[in-house]
């Protein structure tokens, strides 16, 4: 039951994109198609983004995407906005278990 | 709207137990699974526990592996989660969630302080 490896921070201007990265292995990520990324604000509980590697809730604007190769899950923000700022959470189902990303503070200068 | 609403938190001294609950409404409560995750002050999310939408299966985090126990009551739209032996490194934001597989919707979270 290891945590899912992320990046502590990245950062970005308006406009432009980021790519978050989230490594799990064979037993995890690898595995099952069914990673989810969050967004938290402070204060806030998370907010689902992404599930299922790569689809959106409804209501998430497409600028959010994700897709995974082998055992590393990816949340890309294109046209990054001032909102966007938060902390953002990968996780992936593993059958008898869920683990989670570290965390990912996404920085818009 | 989904609503899940945690109750039960509070400061508890090490080796206590406490008892928390998550009250459901606006969905079928026993059609989903439903998660525990926790989030200590400042640091990343941690899954702690899942339970099946029938009670019948549950599965926990090493590190509450005997200490603790998920439950629910699909009569009362309610899950449980029952902390023994609590530690100071169990200090964090609980939070229950719906499942579909890895979560979808949260509550806003019960705070758990473990501290003499």
């Amino acid at each position: 039951q290891s945590a899912l490896t992320q990046p502590r921070s990245v950062s970005g201007s308006p406009g432009q994109s980021v790519t978050i990265s989230c490594t799990g292995s064979s037993s995890d990520v690898g595995d099952y198609n069914y990673v989810s990324w969050y967004q938290q604000h402070p204060g806030k509980p998370p907010k689902l983004m992404i599930f299922d590697v790569s689809k959106r809730p409804s209501g998430v604007p497409d600028r959010f995407s994700g897709s995974k190769s082998g055992n590393t899950a990816s949340l890309t923000i294109s046209g990054l906005q001032a909102d966007d700022e938060g902390d953002y959470h990968c996780c992936s189902y593993a059958g008898r278990y869920t683990v989670f990303g570290g965390g990912t503070k996404v920085t818009v200068l | 709207q989904v609503q899940l609403v945690e109750s039960g938190g509070g400061v508890v001294q090490p080796g206590r137990s406490l008892r928390l609950s998550c009250a459901a409404s606006q969905f079928t409560f026993s059609d989903y699974a439903m998660h525990w995750v926790r989030q200590a002050p400042g640091k990343g999310l941690e899954w702690v526990a899942i339970i099946s939408f029938s009670g019948n299966q549950e599965y926990y985090a090493d590190s509450v592996k005997g200490r603790f126990t998920i439950s629910r009551d699909n009569s009362k739209n309610t899950l449980y989660l029952q902390m023994n032996s609590l530690r100071p490194d169990d200090t964090a934001l609980y939070y229950c969630a719906r499942a579909i597989t890895t979560p979808d919707y949260w509550g806003q979270g019960t705070l758990v302080t473990v501290s003499s």
